[in-house]
């Protein structure tokens, strides 16, 4: 069966530091990897998402950024944060290509507080 | 247009009634409009999924109803929990193309018994 791990589960960090969340599926192959973040009390919003090794489209432009070093592995990374850059972050994956569901599978999440 | 408007923000219902959550979507390209389910500290999980060729699709005591033309589509809970109490987002996406889901911005429901 195929499994999500996304870590840490939380994390507080100061202003100006840079930042690295990790997120690995297992028992997949080729699928479609997605960054979301959840604010305080609202919907989630699309950060970046990935059909393959290296490829990454940017929803909204800020001061994240991603990478896809393996076809497995999808990380979110900042220079530097801002207090902005606090929420709940959250890794999904779904199944690449053909018709049929989308069914996005998510992770447990990593609440960011920026402080 | 890619936004999603779901509605309401919060209810309470009583338990053993009936919960009833809205979305409205602008973009026709959508063809996928799942319901995920989120309690707190935890990532959203699928709950039901609806395609537009169906107007309902109803599984256990959960419900999705479908309008093409109006591009609205509905959450119903029949027999409301206690343990149903969460948060509920309405998505939609493409089956081809970007896949992304494009999500509500949340409904959280709490049953009182």
């Amino acid at each position: 069966s195929q499994t999500i791990h996304q870590w840490p589960a939380t994390l507080v960090q100061p202003v100006g530091s840079p930042l690295s969340l990790e997120c690995t599926v297992e028992g997949t192959s080729n699928p479609n990897l997605y960054w979301y973040r959840q604010a305080a009390g609202r919907g989630l919003q699309l950060l970046f998402y990935s059909v393959g090794i290296g490829q990454i489209s940017s929803e909204v432009p800020q001061n994240l950024s991603a990478s896809r070093p393996q076809d497995r592995q999808f990380i979110l990374s900042s220079k530097k944060l801002l207090l902005s850059d606090s929420g709940f972050y959250l890794c999904a994956w779904s199944v690449r290509g053909g018709v049929g569901d989308t069914e996005a599978f998510f992770g447990q999440g990593t609440r960011l507080t920026v402080v | 247009q890619q936004q999603v408007k779901q509605s309401p923000q919060s209810l309470i219902v009583q338990k053993g009634g009936i919960s009833i959550i809205n979305c409205a979507y602008e973009n026709t390209a959508f063809d996928y409009f799942p319901w995920y389910q989120q309690f707190p500290g935890k990532g959203p999980a699928l709950l039901i999924a609806i395609r537009p060729d169906v107007s309902e699709k109803k599984e256990g005591r959960f419900t999705i109803s479908f309008n093409k033309s109006a591009k609205q589509f509905s959450l119903h809970i029949m027999d409301s929990q206690p343990g149903d109490s969460a948060t509920y987002f309405c998505a939609a996406s493409r089956d081809t193309g970007r896949r992304a889901l494009t999500f509500g911005s949340g409904t959280r429901l709490q049953v009182q018994p």
